[in-house]
């Protein structure tokens, strides 16, 4: 069964450095997210993408954060500069289409600035 | 601010227990509903996705019911096992694509 995946599973890096977190979706489908969780809080929203730009974005996405498709398969998430409230865990999502259709998760990336 | 509420925040029951959890939402807006189940370590699984008033969507002894009128929805797990445990989150769609969540019942079975 087709599956979203994410690398790494587990990123720590300093205050202030560049991270990049990858995700491969689904291979037929349209729509990518990125959420986040931070320990404790509700999972929130940050980035929806399609067709090579983003479609919608929460007030948490800021300069400090960038999406790219850099190829066919690859979805990218990249904070410029990291502080110590990026820390969290970051989930990559999938769909096909329609706007109420399920989302397919990827197993998030946990990301820890020291 | 869209506010999703999950009730209770954690349960404990036995094997073979059945349970239930409660999802509320504002009604205005609504498109609709999804409950996923989130294991540690895993993703984030769909169960449902909802859309009309009065829905009701079953998947083994899982099954979920709809009301956009009072905004809610139930989850109901019938003869709970240890493998039920996990997180269910129930996540909100207002005709934008972004998911709004709640924060989840995490449920606990013991054998």
């Amino acid at each position: 069964e087709p599956e979203v995946t994410q690398t790494p599973s587990h990123q720590v890096t300093q205050m202030g450095q560049e991270v990049i977190l990858r995700c491969v979706p689904i291979s037929n489908h349209l729509y990518f997210y990125w959420y986040r969780q931070i320990l404790g809080q509700k999972v929130e929203f940050l980035v929806s993408f399609y067709n090579n730009e983003i479609s919608e974005k929460s007030e948490i996405f800021d300069d400090q954060f960038s999406v790219e498709r850099p190829d066919g398969s690859n979805f990218t998430l990249k904070i410029r500069s990291t502080k110590l409230e990026d820390s969290a865990m970051y989930f990559c999502a999938s769909n096909p289409g329609l706007a109420y259709n399920e989302q397919f998760f990827g197993p998030g990336t946990r990301l820890t600035v020291l | 601010i869209l506010n999703v509420e999950q009730s209770p925040q954690s349960l404990h029951v036995q094997e073979g227990d059945s349970t239930n959890f409660t999802c509320s939402f504002p009604s205005s807006n609504f498109y609709a509903l999804h409950w996923y189940r989130w294991e540690t370590a895993k993703s984030p699984e769909a169960l449902f996705v909802m859309t009309l008033n009065g829905d009701e969507k079953k998947k083994g002894r899982i099954s979920a019911t709809l009301n956009t009128k009072e905004g809610y929805s139930y989850l109901y797990i019938k003869g709970s096992q240890p493998e039920d445990s996990a997180t269910y989150l129930c996540a909100l769609n207002t005709g934008r694509r972004a998911l709004t969540f709640g924060s989840g019942t995490r449920l606990q079975v013991q054998p």
